[in-house]
């Protein structure tokens, strides 16, 4: 069972749709990070929110981390064929004698022209 | 450019032969990282290094070795692999602690098969 649940696995719509992809788990996060993907290259970050409640807008893209600090999600409007990737949501949280960074299984965004 | 490097970024080869995969980075950060990618199970952290000299085990270390020598390289070891070791492996850094919010550079990432 994954800590950090990411849903939906797969979403596939067309250029000019708006996405909610949501990331979910019991447990809180001191922080939460947001990566994409795309094929043959390593995640790169786009956000990271500390504060529970807190809202980042990164041009279509809007980040919001959830109040209690335990779920977050990713929304885009009018989606265009360059998000396509895999998306990653990634939270801190104090394991192991130290602030580790623990992943989701991640969605993947199809966006045909 | 401020980037990290893998090598090589495909590797075929058999169970029981010893290989090591190289990851370097120039951005002088302190915090180092090895992770495996699996489908449906997101990146798995194998071992991180906080500094020189300074490594520990991360959720999935079975099968691997690691060194921090120098700052800027963090060599990954496999000294008897095995197939269920095939993945996608990254290596990454950080300033600081990535749990604490800072920005993680990972490599491109190396496809290791192991028949």
């Amino acid at each position: 069972t994954q800590l950090l649940e990411q849903s939906p696995q797969f979403l596939s719509i067309q250029e000019g749709e708006n996405l909610t992809v949501y990331c979910n788990s019991s447990s809180v996060f001191s922080s939460l990070q947001w990566y994409r993907q795309e094929p043959g290259e390593g995640p790169v970050l786009l956000v990271t929110v500390v504060t529970g409640g807190e809202v980042k807008k990164l041009k279509r893209l809007t980040f919001q981390f959830g109040d209690a600090r335990k779920d977050s999600s990713l929304h885009i409007t009018a989606a265009q064929p360059g998000d396509t990737g895999l998306y990653l949501c990634a939270g801190g949280r104090f394991s192991g004698g130290y602030n580790k960074l623990i992943f989701g299984a991640g969605t993947r965004l199809a966006v045909h022209p | 450019e401020a980037q990290v490097t893998q090598n090589p970024r495909y590797l075929i080869t058999v169970t029981g032969k010893k290989l090591t995969v190289t990851c370097s980075q120039n951005m002088n950060h302190e915090y180092m990282s090895w992770y495996r990618q699996d489908p449906g199970l997101g990146l798995r952290q194998i071992y991180y290094s906080m500094n020189v000299e300074v490594t520990d085990k991360g959720d999935v270390p079975e099968g691997y070795k690691v060194s921090r020598k120098e700052k800027r390289n963090f060599p990954l070891i496999l000294e008897s692999p095995s197939p269920n070791q095939t993945s996608l492996y990254f290596c990454a850094s950080s300033l600081s602690l990535p749990g604490q919010g800072n920005e993680q550079f990972f490599g491109p990432g190396t496809r290791l098969t192991v028949l």
